[in-house]
């Protein structure tokens, strides 16, 4: 049963513009939402996260938005670059206990020069 | 990625023979996990540990076995391969907030 939907499975950008990826949980008890990156032929690294009692989290040009009301939460990034290329993965927990994230399917992002 | 090692890099085996993946890690963490990555599957956690000689189960353990004999150790075994268990196997360190993975292990099972 997969907890966090996660869409879209690819994304291709043109530099310079805006990605953004979203998340579905169904879950109400969970609490904490990080976002990880991935590189090809490396760990996810931590990229970002929020709590639900704010709305929207900024990390230079990360943002993470997020509606409680309707279970939802996504990733912008802005002026996106070809280095921003990777695998992007949202996931969510109850408290941050790393061994109660559920992971969402992971989306391909592909920034074009 | 720095202070955790996942060994072998890469494996190919036949259905029905055994092998052990190691991760081992030197920042001095309490917790170990074993996750597999899949297409389409994100990360699934298999096993992990709170602590040296404890182990418990994660989403999808069946299959695996793991043991925690020393701190910075965690071994994930396979008894008896089978080809749905061609993977990605990521080792990760961490308790509250960000786990920190190894750079993960190829399997491939015949």
């Amino acid at each position: 049963q997969q907890q966090v939907k996660q869409s879209p499975q690819s994304l291709i950008v043109q530099k310079g513009g805006i990605s953004i990826i979203n998340c579905a949980y169904e879950n109400t008890a969970f609490d904490y939402f990080p976002w990880y990156q991935q590189f090809p032929g490396k760990g996810p690294a931590l990229l970002i996260a929020i709590r639900p009692d704010v709305s929207e989290k900024k990390e230079g040009r990360f943002t993470i938005s997020f509606n409680k009301s309707a279970k939802q939460f996504s990733l912008h990034i802005m002026d996106s670059q070809p280095g921003d290329s990777a695998t992007y993965f949202c996931a969510a927990s109850m408290g941050t206990a790393a061994r109660q994230l559920t992971f969402g399917s992971g989306t391909q992002l592909t920034v074009l020069p | 990625n720095a202070g955790v090692t996942q060994t072998p890099k890469f494996r190919v085996l036949k259905t029905g023979q055994s092998m052990t993946l190691l991760c081992a890690q030197d920042m001095n963490h309490e917790y170990m996990y074993w996750y597999r990555q899949d297409p389409g599957m994100g990360l699934r956690l298999i096993h992990y540990s709170v602590g040296e000689g404890t182990t418990a189960k994660g989403e999808v353990p069946d299959g695996y076995n793991v043991s925690r004999l020393k701190k910075q150790n965690f071994l994930l075994g396979l008894e008896s391969a089978a080809p749905s268990q061609t993977s990605v196997y990521f080792c990760a360190i961490g308790d509250t907030g960000e786990l920190f993975f190894g750079e993960g292990s190829r399997l491939t099972v015949l």
